[in-house]
């Protein structure tokens, strides 16, 4: 059985940094393209960035680019999420996600894990 | 403002069909892959359709998916009280390079 569990999230403070980790079983981690989506507070869902399966290429929104960055370690079977320059706006649920594929372009996600809660609060 | 606009909520009796719209533009809907999302209250998404229409094992058809020109569409029949939920439709677009999902639908089945 495939799952995904989030860690890292909590409360910090406008300007800091986060790490966020995603911890992958029950599949063959490599064979995939991953991403993170995020829900803020009773809104919709936004994608945020994803990671082709061998890691090489990423792509992410423009509301984070230039702040977070997405990364892999497929020996490890881990997904990580570098958040730098935190703003009260990235206040959300964030969510470890598994592409049915390895193109990132294909956004059929058929995993999620439980998500982590991330609040940036002064 | 979501990049792919679906309507805010639709309702229908038990029984009876729904049909739930995802409308984008040629970068988005019009030359990728729309996958349908349902998510409860206080947990994660789940895959209804990808791949425009075609449903994991698991789902029931009474869900099913289309695709014409730049709006995707959203099908379930037979209601049931279970159905209700947030739905979501998502896709890749070309010209932001990015992954969109519409604003969310929230079914309710009176």
């Amino acid at each position: 059985e495939v799952q995904l569990l989030e860690s890292g999230g909590g409360l910090v403070q406008p300007g800091e940094s986060l790490r966020l980790s995603c911890s992958a079983s029950g599949l063959t981690f490599a064979d995939y393209a991953m991403c993170w989506v995020r829900q803020a507070p009773g809104k919709g869902l936004e994608w945020v960035l994803g990671i082709s399966n061998g890691g090489a290429t990423t792509y992410s929104a423009d509301s984070v680019k230039g702040r977070f960055t997405i990364s892999r370690d497929n020996i490890k079977d881990m997904l990580y999420l570098q958040m730098n320059s935190l703003r009260a706006d990235d206040t959300a649920i964030y969510y470890c996600v598994k592409a049915r594929g390895s193109n990132i372009a294909v956004p059929d996600f058929d995993y999620w894990g439980q998500g982590t809660l991330v609040t940036v609060s002064s | 403002q979501s990049v792919l606009t679906q309507p805010p909520s639709v309702s229908a009796a038990p029984g009876q069909e729904v049909t739930i719209s995802c409308s984008g533009s040629s970068s988005n809907v019009g030359n990728n892959y729309v996958s349908w999302y349902q998510q409860f209250p206080g947990t994660a998404p789940k895959l209804l359709i990808y791949d425009n229409n075609k449903r994991p094992s698991g789902i029931p058809d009474r869900f099913s998916g289309s695709k014409s020109g730049t709006s995707a569409t959203l099908g379930i029949t037979g209601l049931q009280t279970g159905d209700e939920a947030d739905y979501y439709c998502g896709t890749w677009d070309s010209s932001l390079s990015a992954v969109v999902f519409g604003g969310g639908t929230k079914l309710t089945v009176l």
